[in-house]
């Protein structure tokens, strides 16, 4: 299986809105609606986001955001705070029972 | 509180075997399937394998397969997961992770919103 494929890094300013891409192939992304993203800030377990491309568990505020488009997935972080500066990783299901990470994507809060 | 707690992750040799414990506690350990994911020092996150609420179903990555086994005692609120025939790119933080459940539905192979706090495994002579 084949991670998915992530920007090394994203920025932007506190108020700001900031897009996180992941690329599949139609074998995964494009294939399922089964996207997941996660936040792990340094040292810490990843936390979920997003899942099923676009729904948020509860407590996960509203300036998040996820969407996919064929082969590709999307997080917005809409009104950047401070406390969102982390690592972000995108996940898919890929069949066959499998399920593939993004590489990871260092976002800053400038 | 639901909790998940690592443990037995230790320096290891090439070629060698270790087993991970993940104990839980706070739900109903076994009416969930888990899963394991591990982050190797800087990198990304890797799904290593999962297991249904009863092991009747197991599933591994391609990288694992044939020398890791998962497996759960539901009588003892605990995931297990038996590491043979140790590389240098296994050496990672392992996590054992619970999937989310909403409205009676759970995303047992895409989505976790329960993680332990992870522990170390470095494969090194």
């Amino acid at each position: 299986q084949s991670a998915l494929t992530q920007p090394p890094s994203a920025s932007g300013s506190p108020g700001q809105s900031v897009t996180i891409s992941c690329t599949g192939t139609s074998g995964d992304v494009g294939d399922y609606n089964y996207v997941s993203w996660y936040q792990q800030h340094p040292g810490k377990a990843p936390k979920l986001m997003i899942y099923e491309v676009s729904k948020r568990p509860s407590g996960v505020p509203d300036r998040f955001s996820g969407s996919k488009s064929g082969n590709a997935a999307s997080l917005t972080v809409s009104g950047l705070q401070a406390e969102d500066e982390a690592d972000y990783y995108c996940s898919s299901y890929a069949g066959s029972n499998n399920l593939v990470f993004g590489g990871g994507t260092k976002l800053t809060v400038l | 509180e639901v909790q998940l707690v690592e443990s037995g992750g230790e320096l290891v040799q090439p070629g060698g075997s270790l087993r991970l414990s993940c104990a839980a506690s706070g739900f109903t350990f076994s009416s969930y399937s888990m899963n394991w994911v591990r982050q190797a020092p800087g990198k990304g996150l890797e799904w290593v394998s999962y297991i249904s609420s009863g092991s009747g179903s197991i599933d591994y990555a391609d990288s694992v397969k044939g020398r890791f086994t998962i497996s759960r005692d539901n009588a003892k609120n605990s995931l297990y997961l038996q590491m043979n025939s140790l590389r240098d790119e296994d050496t990672a933080v392992y996590y054992c992770a619970r999937p989310y459940c909403s409205g009676g539905s759970c995303y047992s192979r895409s989505a976790f919103n329960i993680w332990g706090q992870g522990t170390m495994v470095t494969v090194s002579s």
